[in-house]
């Protein structure tokens, strides 16, 4: 059985740039969820999927925008990187109304120059 | 809204026990808790929905305290491999998105 699955594992880019990041779900999971983890702190939740369509947002600007297909699998998309965009970025996956928390892919490490 | 951990840090010896307290200031439809260890992507433990409930998963256990909005997690006669940062997530009743607390590092040693 699959866990989630993210790539890349790392990624270096300049300011001004533009990142796609990208997640497999867990097997039999249908939601996903984007989190950014600084280092020394809690996941910070950027937004969930659910059915092709963005169904909740966390504090992040409009610049963080993300995409579902139909599989289930899922992008985040940052634009006009920020240095304090350096972080972990956690993709999770879940099955609401099953009892069960999420699942948490390996993470891209990405590091804005 | 974030929940807040309690303690930040704890060091313990091998075959000792621990608590890790989160709580919140607002109403909680479930309680998650999650072990991260370095380097390494967030691993669940367990879930505790509103109710009360207490659960168990080998010598991890946790409950939850609806009425106080507070949740813990013990910890009993902890092994090595127990260490790491322990997150607790928090979700509210008619939301989606789990708020994690800060975390409290947990270091067991020999």
């Amino acid at each position: 059985d699959a866990g989630v699955t993210q790539s890349p594992t790392h990624l270096i880019k300049t300011r001004g740039q533009q990142v796609t990041l990208r997640c497999s779900p867990k097997s039999g999971h249908d939601t996903v969820s984007w989190y950014q983890q600084a280092l020394g702190q809690g996941p910070q939740f950027i937004f969930q999927y659910y059915e092709e369509e963005e169904r909740q947002r966390g504090n992040f600007p409009d610049r963080f925008s993300g995409h579902q297909f139909p599989n289930y699998s899922s992008e985040l998309n940052v634009n006009a990187l920020l240095l304090g965009d350096s972080a972990l970025y956690l993709c999770a996956s879940s099955r609401p109304g099953t009892g069960g928390g999420e699942y948490f892919g390996p993470g891209t490490r990405l590091l804005v120059l | 809204q974030q929940p807040v951990q309690s303690p930040q840090a704890v060091i313990l010896r091998e075959g000792e026990d621990a608590v890790i307290n989160c709580s919140s200031s607002k109403a909680l439809y479930s309680v998650h808790w999650y072990r991260q260890k370095h380097g390494e992507a967030p691993v669940f433990l367990m879930i505790l929905l509103k109710g009360g409930e207490q659960k168990g998963h080998e010598k991890i256990s946790a409950s939850f305290n609806e009425k106080k909005q507070q949740s813990s997690l013990y910890l009993t006669a902890s092994q090595l491999s127990y260490s790491g940062t322990y997150f607790c997530g928090t979700e509210r009743t008619g939301g989606f998105k789990t708020i994690f607390g800060a975390g409290t590092r947990l270091f067991v040693k020999a």
